[in-house]
């Protein structure tokens, strides 16, 4: 089945605690992004790769890291947590930016 | 830069009644413009976009948008509401030769039976 997968589903951290959010598609999709959801604020692009190794901004990459080292993945890396990235975190992927982007079933992130 | 707004934060219609969700953004160039839907908690499927061409495109679910450049408008519209539309919709305008994607702020459809 054709699906964007992430882990964990469900996460609560204290503040500077290191995590990672693991995002994994296997439609063989190029690009790929993460994004996060806040209520009233809609859905605000992190980082975007359109490629393997090729990772940039969106608009609001403070506080976060990504790499794309092989193209199935693209883990999201908050390296001191804040509890103002506590939030609702989604990966997407797509054959290029101009087609369908397939969301991943989100990331409930809860930092203390 | 790009931007999106969508003016309308909840529209209540009843159930049958026809629907229109408003959609401007602002690009100094012909955007890719795109719908998506999100049913509550769940992620978000895409309804219809628009990259070139026709104006007027249609989507999966009976929706259609019209583009309309002079009014940097990309509004949604279906003629018959169904209860299960229930949902918030949100726009999203791309920038050509980027991976940029700036969503709207979303607009919460409720349907009254």
């Amino acid at each position: 089945e054709a699906q964007v997968t992430q882990n964990p589903r469900y996460l609560i951290t204290v503040t500077g605690k290191k995590l990672t959010v693991t995002c994994s598609q296997n439609m063989n999709h190029e690009y790929m992004s993460w994004y996060r959801q806040d209520p009233g604020l809609g859905l605000r692009q992190i980082y975007y790769s359109m490629n393997v190794e090729v990772t940039d901004k969106g608009d609001v990459p403070e506080g976060y890291k990504v790499s794309r080292k092989e193209k199935r993945n693209f883990p999201l890396i908050l390296e001191s947590p804040s509890p103002n990235q506590t939030s609702l975190y989604f990966c997407a992927s797509s054959r290029n930016l101009y087609n369908e982007q397939f969301f991943g079933p989100g990331t409930r992130l809860t930092v203390l | 830069a790009q931007s999106v707004t969508q003016p309308d934060i909840h529209i209540t219609v009843s159930e049958g009644a026809s629907l229109e969700l408003r959609c401007n953004y602002s690009y100094g160039a012909t955007p890719y413009l795109f719908w998506y839907v999100q049913s509550p908690g769940q992620g978000l499927q895409l309804l219809l976009k628009y990259f070139s061409g026709d104006t007027l495109v249609q989507g999966i679910k009976g929706f259609e948008a019209e583009f309309k450049r002079s009014q940097s408008s990309f509004n949604l519209r279906k003629p018959s509401v169904h209860w299960s539309d229930a949902a918030e919709y949100f726009c999203a305008v791309g920038a050509r030769n980027t991976g940029k994607l700036i969503f709207g702020q979303g607009t919460t459809l409720q349907v009254k039976p």
